[in-house]
């Protein structure tokens, strides 16, 4: 079942900009987790972002919180061709003894050279 | 380098002939789970093994099983495939509880 929604659904910016996408989710939550996938390729864990925090960096991504807007947003700063991917967030629900993530949509982001 | 590996990468069937799909994992990790994923859309669990307890979502197909004969390895058998069931086919494993899933590079399935 997914209940993340996930927009834009498609972005496409230029090199150097800043890529914004932004996640919303129904169920309380124990973590959020972003994820990439590059096309035809498996997915590949980006950051995970624990229900008591409110903003996590990794690198060139920036990744908050608010739990009280249900939602969570990932924002890739100075963008590159090599960041066009799809990016997933997923929750991991707090219901019991629940192992599985409930994953978004997903944005198709596009970085033109 | 410890990973999760998924055979065969690209996998051709004919329209109810049986198929299995392979993964296996060098992290010794408790939580495997099988994904299908079709184009544009997110993975769509179908099932997950904790140890050896097997874990099957409600809307899974009866046409697809899977088996766990140890903690490295965990199979994914298609006992009669259709059409509707070309997609990839995403491997991953956790420790469980509410850690990072890491994924293997999928195995495309196209039905004939």
């Amino acid at each position: 079942s997914q209940q993340g929604e996930e927009d834009p659904q498609a972005l496409s910016i230029q090199e150097g900009e800043n890529a914004t996408m932004n996640c919303s989710y129904k169920t309380s939550i124990n973590n959020l987790q972003w994820y990439r996938q590059n096309s035809g390729r498996g997915l590949v864990h980006l950051i995970l972002i624990r229900s008591n925090e409110r903003e996590k960096h990794s690198g060139r991504l920036r990744v908050t919180l608010d739990t009280s807007k249900k939602s969570s947003s990932l924002l890739i700063t100075a963008s590159r061709a090599a960041d066009t991917a799809s990016y997933f967030c997923a929750t991991e629900n707090n219901a019991g003894n629940n192992r599985k993530l409930i994953w978004g949509l997903g944005t198709s982001l596009a970085v033109n050279p | 380098d410890a990973m999760v590996i998924q055979n065969p990468r690209y996998q051709v069937t004919q329209f109810g002939k049986p198929v299995t799909l392979s993964c296996s994992q060098t992290l010794n990790h408790n939580v495997m789970y099988w994904y299908q994923q079709k184009s544009s859309q997110a993975p769509k669990l179908l099932f997950h093994y904790y140890d050896k307890d097997f874990n099957n979502e409600a809307d899974t197909p009866d046409n697809f099983q899977s088996r766990r004969p140890n903690t490295s390895f965990c199979f994914l058998d298609i006992r009669s495939p259709g059409l509707g069931d070309a997609a990839m086919y995403l491997c991953a494993t956790s420790r469980g509880g509410t850690d990072t899933q890491y994924f293997g590079p999928g195995t495309r399935l196209t039905v004939l």
